[in-house]
């Protein structure tokens, strides 16, 4: 079946930092790819999305590419803030069903970062 | 914010007890999904509903049950709670565009 695999945390990096987190998938078919964020105390959020091999998907300054290849979608952004601590979630979508969006997410990965 | 409620936010009950989660959507969507978030397993899939009266098992289906008897209301019950049913519940729902909108949670312990 589809699973999500993602870097075990908590990550926690200073100011300006690069970030990266890992993700890798196992799916049949061709699957569209997603990255979700929580903020303390609310539900998710979709941050930014993929829907084929090679396509970019960016939000808020992150950027993850679909890469067939290896089977990944690592999370990235050049300069991190302290508003981007969270927990990060990646997820993948198979073919739809009855029309239904079925998401399988990874265990997520706390993010913290320092001033 | 996609127009999604969730009722209680938060709820202590006992063992062997019957809950009803309400997930109320605005937005007039088909789709209407209920998750539970455990640490270390992200979000799994209960049920799932693609239409009024229309619903189908996820990955983590047994002992929970869910009616949708209109549009705006998918209901999720513990026909008796346990112990192992302790989670964060989420109810989401998807646009035509792909994307899915949650809501903001409801947490239940069962003593």
């Amino acid at each position: 079946g589809n699973s999500v695999t993602q870097m075990e945390g908590p990550v926690t990096l200073s100011e300006e930092a690069f970030l990266t987190i890992n993700c890798t998938y196992t799916a049949t078919g061709y699957p569209s790819l997603f990255w979700y964020v929580q903020y303390p105390g609310e539900g998710l959020q979709l941050l930014l999305k993929a829907t084929k091999a090679d396509d970019k998907g960016s939000n808020k300054g992150f950027e993850a590419t679909y890469r067939k290849e290896t089977t990944s979608f690592h999370l990235e952004k050049g300069s991190v803030q302290v508003s981007d601590s969270a927990v990060y979630f990646c997820a993948l979508r198979g073919a739809p069903i009855q029309g239904a969006q079925k998401l399988v997410f990874g265990q997520g990965t706390r993010l913290t970062i320092n001033p | 914010d996609a127009g999604i409620t969730q009722s209680p936010r938060h709820k202590v009950t006992e063992t062997g007890t019957p809950v009803t989660l309400r997930c109320h959507q605005t937005e007039n969507h088909r789709y209407m999904y209920w998750y539970r978030q455990d640490p270390g397993h992200g979000l799994r899939l209960i049920h799932y509903s693609y239409g009024v009266k229309d619903t189908d098992k996820g990955e983590v289906s047994d002992g929970y049950s869910v009616s949708r008897s209109k549009t705006e209301d998918f209901l999720l019950t513990l026909e008796s709670a346990t112990s192992s049913q302790t989670s964060v519940y989420f109810c989401a729902i998807s646009d035509p565009t792909d994307t899915q909108y949650f809501g903001p949670g409801t947490r239940l312990t069962v003593l």
